[in-house]
């Protein structure tokens, strides 16, 4: 069985620039988080769509936004990039929403974004 | 809020143990997960603890107190290829999200 997979797995903008990340969640898991990791520090939490629903949102401004699809995979998009909008983002998949006891997250590769 | 720490980075000999100790602070807990993070990839799944006791999966344990906000995560027979980050995440039971510490980097030497 297919993992969790991202596309791009590495992308350079120019800052002011949007950006369109995809995920792919395993298959039969229908809740698809996405964090933000900036290098050497640990993921951060920016949302998560349960059922094609937003379940949760972190702390992070309104230039950022997902929808999940019928085929429960999801899109994160980030507009007017800023410098510091560089970092490796994940999508982490789970059957359940994450809320739920005995639910489990699975990682993808990553896409590594660079704005210059 | 959330806090949770972590130690920022340690050293073992390949063959010997080492512990990674998490604590943390939260309401409404709903489980620990342990990540696997090698530089530049994705974090991997270890373990997952949302009862107190000490869970094993071949050379890696991980162990949870929740009256104490406190897990470690137990590596034995160290080889180099454990080399990596290693991160601690708290699931509440409100949120639909982990918190993640920032993260233990461990150099595993010769």
């Amino acid at each position: 069985d297919a993992g969790v997979t991202q596309s791009p797995t590495h992308l350079i903008k120019t800052r002011g620039q949007h950006v369109t990340l995809r995920c792919s969640p395993i298959s039969g898991h229908k809740s698809v988080s996405w964090y933000q990791q900036v290098l050497g520090q640990g993921p951060q939490f920016i949302f998560q769509y349960y059922e094609k629903e937003e379940r949760g949102r972190g702390n992070f401004p309104d230039r950022f936004s997902a929808r999940q699809f019928p085929n429960y995979s999801s899109e994160l998009n980030v507009n007017a990039l800023l410098l510091g909008d560089s970092a490796l983002y994940l999508c982490a998949s789970s059957f359940r929403a994450l809320s739920s006891l005995n639910t489990e997250a699975f990682f993808g590769q990553g896409t590594r974004l660079t704005v210059v | 809020g959330q806090n949770i720490d972590q130690p920022t980075e340690m050293t073992a000999t390949e063959g010997a143990i080492v512990q990674i100790n998490c604590t943390y602070q939260t309401s409404g807990f709903n489980g620990l997960f342990w990540y696997q993070q090698h530089a530049g990839e994705a974090p991997t799944f270890l373990s997952y603890n949302v009862l107190d006791g000490l869970e094993e999966k071949g050379r890696f344990s991980s162990f949870l107190s929740r009256s104490k906000g406190y897990s470690y995560l137990l590596l034995k027979e160290l080889q180099m290829k454990d080399s990596a980050s290693y991160l601690c995440a708290v699931k509440k039971a409100a949120g639909n999200k982990l918190t993640f510490g920032g993260g233990t980097r461990v150099l595993v030497k010769p």
